[in-house]
């Protein structure tokens, strides 16, 4: 079963305007991811935040954590056209060697000039 | 640099016929993983191979196989295909030394089982 939930399912917006989707996760984890995904094509890793960190920067994206509430909130701010996508968030758990990612339902978001 | 390449690309399949899935990554990583990816779904795992020479389910394993070949190589075998398994097919890889790394994901297979 997926590990979570991502909400909004699906968030529209005018190029310019911020963009905020949430991630909700049940068990402990080592990090969450945030992927994006164009149309027809694999998912590029975004960011990452260890689960002692609350709070993480790269460029235009802001991630949050909470391992208290178990969620997470990316923040694109300043959209473009070019964001146009689906966002995913993953969760890794793992204590082993090998990652073991557990990805959220998504969120698909349309930037329109 | 290539990254992780899968082939093929696109596929159609009758109900009972067999298929392998290839997977190529040169980034010298430990650990390959095969996902699938439904409409309106994120990814699921159904095999990983945390090192060349080890394989194991993920969660949903039933009517695969898979082969590590070497380090840079993992396959995905569809037995007696189902319509169930139409799907993309992701394989990803990951570089295992030290925690707290990204994986990295081809560009997928589109499997179509009539």
């Amino acid at each position: 079963s997926q590990q979570g939930e991502e909400d909004p399912q699906a968030l529209s917006i005018q190029e310019g305007e911020n963009a905020t989707m949430n991630c909700s996760y049940k068990t402990s984890i080592n990090n969450l991811q945030w992927y994006r995904q164009n149309s027809g094509r694999g998912l590029v890793h975004l960011i990452l935040i260890r689960s002692n960190e609350r709070e993480k920067h790269s460029g235009r994206l802001r991630v949050t954590l909470d391992t208290s509430k178990k969620s997470s909130s990316l923040l694109i701010t300043a959209s473009r056209a070019a964001d146009t996508a689906s966002y995913f968030c993953a969760t890794d758990g793992n204590t082993g060697t090998a990652s073991k990612l557990t990805f959220g339902t998504g969120t698909r978001l349309q930037v329109t000039l | 640099n290539a990254g992780v390449t899968q082939t093929p690309k696109f596929q159609v399949l009758k109900t009972g016929q067999s298929m392998t899935l290839q997977c190529a990554q040169d980034m010298n990583h430990n650990s390959m993983y095969w996902y699938r990816q439904d409409p309106g779904m994120g990814l699921r795992l159904i095999y990983y191979s945390a090192s060349e020479g080890t394989t194991d389910k993920g969660e949903v394993p039933n009517g695969y196989n898979v082969s590590r070949l070497n380090k840079r190589e993992f396959s995905l075998r569809l037995e007696s295909a189902a319509p169930s398994q139409t799907s993309v097919y992701f394989c990803a890889s990951y570089r295992t030394r030290g925690l707290n790394q990204p994986q990295h994901f081809g560009d997928g297979t589109r499997l179509s089982i009539l």
